[in-house]
C-alpha cells in the first residue's frame, strides 16, 4: 500500500524561508514529485527526486532521503504568489502510478 | 501549443443523471489519468489508461466509467451510482515508461444539485 503524509497548513512571512515536509511509506518506490497548485487550477510540476540529496531550482529546492522515507520542499525568499497548495507524490516501481499526499496549503503573509 | 483540454470547466447536474467529462491531449502521450480532488484534499486516482483500448481502475473507481478509443481522448462518465460526485476532476497525461512528469488539464468542477 501507499501512505503519504504532509502537514495540512502552514503560514509564513513574505521574504522568509519555509520547509514543507513529506513522509511516505510505499510498497514500491521510484522517486518523489512535488507539484504546486493554486486554488481552482491544475497542479504544475516543481521537482522530481529519485536519488538521495538536494535538487535546487532557483528559489525552490527539494530533498530526498530514501532510507528515511522523507522529502522536503524548501521555498526561499517567499513571495505572495507562492501562496498555494503543495502536493508531494510518490512514484511506484513501474513509474506509471503516482500516489498523492493530501497537500499542504501555504499562506504567505505580508 | 501542446496541452490537455478538459471540458466543460463547470458542470451542474441533477441527482440521477449521468454526465461525461471530456479530456483531449495533443502531446502524443501514451498514458492518461483521471483524478478526483475534494476541497482541501489531495488527488485520488479514479481510472488510468496506458494504451489505447485498455484501462485500469484506480483507488476510487466505483460509480465511474471510462473509454480509450483514441490515443488523444480519455472521457470520464460520472454515473448515477456515484453517491457523492460533487468535486473537482483533473485529467492528466504522461509520456511512455519511466517516472515521467504528469501534465494536468485545467480541471472540471462538477456540482450536483
Amino acid at each position: 500500500g501507499q501512505n503519504i503524509d504532509q502537514p495540512t497548513e502552514m503560514t509564513a512571512t513574505e521574504g522568509a524561508i519555509v520547509q514543507i515536509n513529506c513522509t511516505y511509506q510505499t510498497s514500491g518506490f521510484n522517486g518523489l514529485f512535488w507539484y504546486q497548485q493554486h486554488a481552482g487550477e491544475a497542479p504544475t510540476f516543481l521537482s522530481y527526486n529519485v536519488l538521495d540529496g538536494l535538487e535546487e531550482k532557483g528559489r525552490f529546492s527539494s530533498f530526498l532521503s530514501r532510507s528515511k522515507g522523507y522529502s522536503y520542499l524548501l521555498l526561499k525568499e517567499l513571495q505572495m504568489k507562492d501562496s498555494a497548495s503543495y502536493l508531494c507524490a510518490a512514484v511506484n516501481n513501474a513509474g506509471n502510478m503516482l500516489t498523492f499526499g493530501g497537500g499542504t496549503r501555504l499562506m504567505v503573509k505580508p | 501549443d501542446g496541452g490537455i483540454t478538459q471540458s466543460p470547466k463547470y458542470l451542474f447536474r441533477k441527482e440521477g443523471q449521468n454526465v461525461t467529462l471530456s479530456c483531449e491531449q495533443n502531446l502524443n502521450h501514451d498514458a492518461m489519468y483521471w483524478y478526483r480532488q475534494d476541497p482541501g484534499q489531495g488527488l485520488r486516482l479514479i481510472y488510468y489508461s496506458q494504451i489505447v483500448n485498455d484501462f485500469q481502475k484506480g483507488d476510487i473507481a466505483e460509480g465511474y466509467s471510462v473509454s480509450r478509443e483514441k490515443k488523444e481522448s480519455f472521457p470520464l462518465t460520472v454515473t448515477s451510482a456515484q453517491k457523492n460526485p460533487t468535486a473537482f476532476y483533473l485529467c492528466a497525461s504522461r509520456q511512455g515508461a519511466g517516472a515521467n512528469v504528469l501534465t494536468f488539464g485545467a480541471g472540471s468542477r462538477l456540482t450536483v444539485l
